[in-house]
């Protein structure tokens, strides 16, 4: 069992269309990262979320830290092709870090 | 700046065998962490060595090593290799180690046990 659960698992979308994806954990964790990985490349960090209930925007990307330090959201807006990847999720606490398995965004043109 | 490099980029052993794989951090970070990707099992920690001390372990056997060495790079030994350590083989580099530190992966080595 993942300490972290992602879901979903798969997610295939035309150009243009909203998505969110999940990460829950019935642990508490000091942060949460979210990373994008594409094929042959190692995990690229998104955004680090450090505080109960805090809200990043990175252009089109949207992330959600839960008010309890257990769960994020990442939300796309019109998503493009070019967001296509693995979408890993990763929680630190006492020094350790716990990945999700990921969503894996296909996103058609 | 480099980035992170890691080699070799692709291996192939049979099983019963050793391994040792290498990873050159970003000049400056003293941390280094070892990942396992599996479509399986996804990304999963191995070990953080800060400053040439293992400071973090996960659940893996002992056959699963590591050592860093002054100027930061680091090496991973997977001895008597088992068809279920075919995997990529993830280092990352910060500055400060994990806990909110930004991690920095490489490419990635691939190994295939047969």
């Amino acid at each position: 069992t993942q300490l972290l659960e992602q879901s979903p698992q798969f997610l295939s979308i035309q150009e243009g269309e909203n998505l969110t994806v999940y990460c829950n954990s019935s642990s508490v964790f000091s942060s949460l990262q979210w990373y994008r990985q594409e094929p042959g490349e190692g995990p690229v960090l998104l955004v680090t979320v450090v505080t109960g209930g805090e809200v990043k925007k990175l252009k089109r990307l949207t992330f959600q830290f839960g008010d309890a330090r257990k769960d994020s959201s990442l939300h796309i807006t019109a998503a493009q092709p070019g967001d296509t990847g693995l979408y890993l999720c990763a929680g630190v606490r006492n020094n350790d870090m716990r990945f999700g398995a990921g969503t894996r965004l296909t996103v058609k043109p | 700046k480099a980035g992170v490099t890691q080699t070799p980029r692709y291996l192939i052993k049979t099983r019963g065998q050793q391994v040792t794989l290498s990873c050159s951090p970003i000049s400056g970070h003293r941390s280094v962490s070892w990942y396992q990707q599996t479509p399986g099992q996804g990304l999963q920690f191995l070990f953080e060595y800060f400053s040439e001390t293992q400071r973090n372990k996960g659940n893996f056997p002992g056959r699963f090593s590591g050592r860093q060495f002054s100027n930061s790079r680091s090496e991973m030994n997977v001895s008597t290799l088992e068809l279920g350590d075919s995997a990529l083989y993830l280092c990352a580099s910060s500055f400060g180690g994990l806990g909110g530190n930004e991690q920095f992966f490489g490419p990635g080595t691939r190994l295939t046990v047969l």
